[in-house]
């Protein structure tokens, strides 16, 4: 059975802080793996990671990937409140997009 | 804005009634899905659509039934639900089917009394 398995489920940091997020993959005709972010609403899209070892940035977010052992990270630096929301992994094994169950994050002031 | 609009954005409906919810995207993308969202599980896949085409049905009770006239809209009518069923319903496109990432709207929040 296809799963994906973020952890920790919360987090709670103060501004500033850096923070690490973990997603671990089992999947078949695995392709890439994708992290959203989610506060309200929508989950907006951040990465998408299909090659090994090739760190992604944006700003203070980056991930990278790692395919021997089936997981990625995200990782944010320099916290800020509005980086409080659910980050969700996923990957997309053939058809299906087979979504993590998220990490809570809150950034306090 | 993420150019996937859903509507109503927030439904309350008790078990014996009949609603659709609606979701239009203005991306110009082929594929459209819908996904379910409860509370402490992760986002369920419940139906995929390629060109208008249904491609996939994730095992979805038959009380939801997905309907997409064209590339851009998608509807999803519901009739005798469950109260397991109220959730974050959520609405996504890419621009083919298994593309890459998916764009999400801001979903229906529903509530079975």
């Amino acid at each position: 059975e296809d799963k994906v398995v973020q952890s920790p489920l919360s987090l709670v940091v103060h501004e500033g802080d850096t923070v690490t997020l973990n997603c671990s993959y089992e999947v078949t005709n695995f392709r890439s793996l994708l992290w959203y972010k989610q506060e309200k609403k929508a989950p907006t899209f951040l990465f998408m990671l299909t090659s090994s070892g090739i760190e992604k940035k944006s700003g203070r977010l980056s991930s990278i990937l790692d395919k021997k052992e089936l997981f990625s990270i995200l990782n944010i630096t320099a916290t800020q409140t509005g980086d409080s929301a659910v980050y969700l992994c996923a990957a997309p094994p053939g058809n299906m997009l087979t979504f993590g169950g998220g990490t809570r994050l809150m950034v306090k002031p | 804005e993420t150019g996937v609009t859903q509507t109503p954005r927030h439904l309350v409906m008790g078990m014996t009634n009949k609603k659709s919810l609606k979701c239009e995207q203005h991306l110009g993308h082929n594929a459209m899905y819908w996904y379910k969202q409860s509370a402490k599980k992760p986002l369920e896949l419940m139906f995929v659509y390629n060109f208008k085409e249904q491609t996939e049905n994730n095992s979805v009770p038959s009380r939801f039934s997905p309907e997409c006239p064209n590339s851009s809209h998608l509807f999803l009518h519901l009739h005798t639900l469950q109260p397991e069923d109220s959730a974050l319903y959520l609405c996504a496109s890419s621009q083919r089917h298994n593309d890459q990432p998916q764009h999400f709207g801001d979903g229906t929040r529903l509530s079975i009394l």
